[in-house]
């Protein structure tokens, strides 16, 4: 079974603050994404990444980075977190190569970000 | 425009009460996979199903049935005799091949469904 695990799954922070949110899955997959969802929006693409230190912006990168330093590993990085940060983030992968075009994601359980 | 449609917002039924949750999707690609996924309370998504636009037979899994129709451009999801433990909310998806690699995964908005027991 594909495993992906996020660090935390309720994180309280500061207007300000510097916020990392980890992802890791254990399955030697190739892509990694992620998803901010939010009511009535469903689930939007910040980056995603198709190889170690390869990023790709999605829908609405504006206020993240991520860094992708091994395969393994994900982290999506808010620099300076602000109250409309304030979501549910999931991270997923994908095992084909390329991007992963046509193949199934596998989520994480989320993390419940809320920026005070 | 929206690729991906499910114009249920809500669903409430009865235990055991059969429902259908409806998803409409646009593409030009010929190529294409189309997923449904469902997101208990608990927060995760589970992937249930892929189909590829190739294959247009019907698919049963237990109390779980998808209808693909390419003629309307819809992959409908069935639960026959709901249970309480199927609400959730459930997202529909589709992914293409684009002219970029990797951003062509489109999630619909979500249906929430409850089951009344």
């Amino acid at each position: 079974d594909v495993k992906v695990t996020q660090s935390s799954r309720y994180l309280v922070k500061r207007t300000g603050e510097k916020v990392f949110l980890e992802c890791v899955q254990d399955m030697d997959h190739e892509n990694m994404f992620w998803y901010r969802q939010d009511p009535g929006l469903g689930l939007r693409l910040i980056y995603f990444s198709y190889d170690v230190k390869m990023k790709e912006k999605g829908d609405i990168p504006e206020g993240y980075s991520v860094s992708r330093e091994k395969k393994e590993r994900f982290s999506l990085i808010l620099e300076s977190a602000s109250t409309n940060q304030t979501s549910m983030y999931l991270c997923a992968s994908s095992l084909l190569p390329s991007g992963g075009a046509l193949d199934t994601q596998y989520f994480g359980p989320g993390t419940r970000l809320t920026v005070l | 425009a929206q690729k991906v449609t499910q114009a249920q917002t809500e669903i409430s039924v009865v235990e055991k009460e059969d429902v259908t949750l409806d998803c409409v999707y646009e593409t030009r690609d010929t190529t294409y996979y189309l997923f449904w996924y469902k997101q208990p309370p608990s927060g995760e998504l589970v992937f249930l199903i892929r189909r590829n636009s190739f294959d247009e037979q019907n698919e049963i899994s237990g109390r779980y049935s998808w209808n693909f129709q390419k003629s309307t451009s819809s992959f409908n999801f069935t639960i026959t005799a709901s249970q309480v433990v199927d609400s959730a909310v459930y997202f529909c998806a589709l992914s293409e091949l684009g002219p970029n690699t990797g951003n062509q995964f489109y999630f619909g908005t979500g249906t929430s469904l409850t089951v009344i027991p």
